[in-house]
């Protein structure tokens, strides 16, 4: 089967960097998404890795490794509006276990 | 401009009586997909369409089916709900290549009495 695990919470304060994490299990792949999702909304897509490496996208970035079956989120300068819940997914339809972010003043 | 339109926004049903949700898009896309999310999990796949070709997910209980009558229109039957089916039901749309991303509707949120 195929299984994508996120820590389940994370915390940080505005204007820090902070990297969500993603470890995956699956057979093979085209490639690694992530989406966001506020309280009561739909996901939004936010970044895509096809290949390894790093994709910058604002202040938003997503970075994959298929040798470590690993990929993550990195989102700078944060702002009180990134609190919500991230979710990588891999095909564009199996959804990882999310993290809900928590941004404090 | 709402791409993926979900209707209605919320929907209350009895046990055991059937009820449907319904998708619209404009974005013209090929594949659409139906998702069910509840509290604090991820979206969890039901079925997809590439154009007419249905996907079932092989855990997806028979109690859901699905229908796509063109390219702009889905929908989600549910024949009896049950209490366990209370959630968020997603509807999404992609492109047909690998890198396309999921547009989703706001949902419309099931409540079972």
């Amino acid at each position: 089967g195929q299984s994508l695990e996120q820590p389940s919470e994370v915390t940080a304060v505005e204007g820090a960097i902070v990297q969500i994490n993603c470890t995956y299990q699956t057979s093979g792949f085209y490639g690694l998404s992530w989406y966001q999702q506020h309280d009561g909304g739909a996901p939004t897509f936010l970044s895509y890795n096809a290949l390894d490496g790093l994709e910058e996208t604002g202040r938003f970035s997503s970075f994959l490794s298929r040798s470590d079956s690993y990929g993550y989120l990195l989102l700078q300068e944060l702002q009180m509006k990134d609190s919500a819940s991230y979710f990588c997914a891999v095909d564009e339809y199996i959804f990882g276990t999310g993290t809900r972010l928590k941004v404090l003043a | 401009d709402a791409m993926v339109i979900q209707n209605p926004r919320y929907q209350v049903t009895q046990f055991g009586k059937p009820v449907t949700l319904s998708c619209s898009q404009t974005l013209n896309h090929n594949v659409m997909y139906w998702y069910q999310q509840k509290s604090s999990q991820a979206p969890k796949l039901l079925f997809h369409y590439y154009d007419k070709d249905f996907n079932n997910e092989a855990d997806t209980p028979d109690n859901f089916q699905s229908r796509r009558p063109n390219t702009s229109f889905c929908f989600l039957d549910i024949r009896s709900p049950g209490l366990g089916d209370a959630a968020m039901y997603l509807c999404a749309t992609s492109g047909l290549t690998s890198n396309q991303p999921q547009h989703f509707g706001d949902g419309t949120r099931l409540s079972i009495l």
